[in-house]
């Protein structure tokens, strides 16, 4: 089965700073894809950024990149000069064959 | 309203209450999904439909029936729920089940409390 492990309950940041969301999945698979999602408090939850597993550069989306290594199966975030609209929780997801599998989630607050 | 909306926002219903949530999507997808999300866990996939068919009934308790009339509307009819049930039900879609890297568009969720 696959899992998504997001071992950062909880984080912050400097408004301008840069951070770092770390995700790490285990799957047998060779063809799937990862996103970063984020959820706003009482927001709906929308797709940050998405990358292919097949394809070996970081997807990359404004402020928004990913670090991804394959053999290592690491997805992480990083986030460039931070807002304070990016206060919010962001999970790690993982989809192969239609099925989704979320991590549980960094609760990010950027600090002004 | 744009994307993926769900009614009610806010639902409290004790144990023996039968209610329904409402899903609709108006972007012209294939996909639709039902989720549990509890605090400090992975959000849990309940059930997905393609065309307006189960296709995936993640051993869910039968306390909770989906129904997926077409494929822009989803429901999820409760009837006595626990408590452990109280959390927030978000209802996602996608363009297609299977295909690259499909997007899931999610709606705002309702926060269901079970008294």
């Amino acid at each position: 089965a696959q899992t998504v492990t997001q071992s950062q309950p909880e984080m912050s940041v400097q408004e301008a700073e840069t951070v770092t969301l770390s995700c790490t999945y285990d799957t047998s698979e060779n063809n799937y894809y990862l996103f970063w999602y984020k959820q706003p408090p009482s927001r709906q939850m929308i797709l940050v950024i998405r990358q292919e597993a097949y394809k070996q550069q970081n997807a990359t989306e404004n402020r928004f990149s990913v670090n991804f290594q394959k053999a290592a199966k690491s997805f992480s975030l990083k986030i460039s000069d931070s807002q304070l609209g990016d206060t919010a929780m962001y999970f790690c997801a993982f989809m192969n064959s239609g099925q989704f599998y979320f991590g549980t989630g960094t609760s990010l607050t950027v600090i002004p | 309203e744009t994307g993926v909306t769900q009614t009610p926002r806010h639902l409290v219903m004790g144990m023996t209450n039968k209610k329904s949530l409402k899903c609709e999507q108006h972007l012209g997808h294939n996909a639709m999904y039902w989720y549990k999300q509890s605090a400090k866990k992975p959000l849990e996939l309940m059930f997905v439909y393609s065309l307006e068919e189960r296709v995936e009934n993640n051993s869910v308790p039968s306390r909770f029936s989906p129904e997926c009339p077409n494929s822009s509307h989803l429901f999820l009819h409760l009837h006595t729920l626990q408590p452990e049930d109280s959390a927030l039900y978000l209802c996602a879609s996608s363009q297609f089940l299977v295909a690259g890297g499909n997007e899931q568009f999610f709606g705002p969720g309702t926060r269901l409390t079970v008294l």
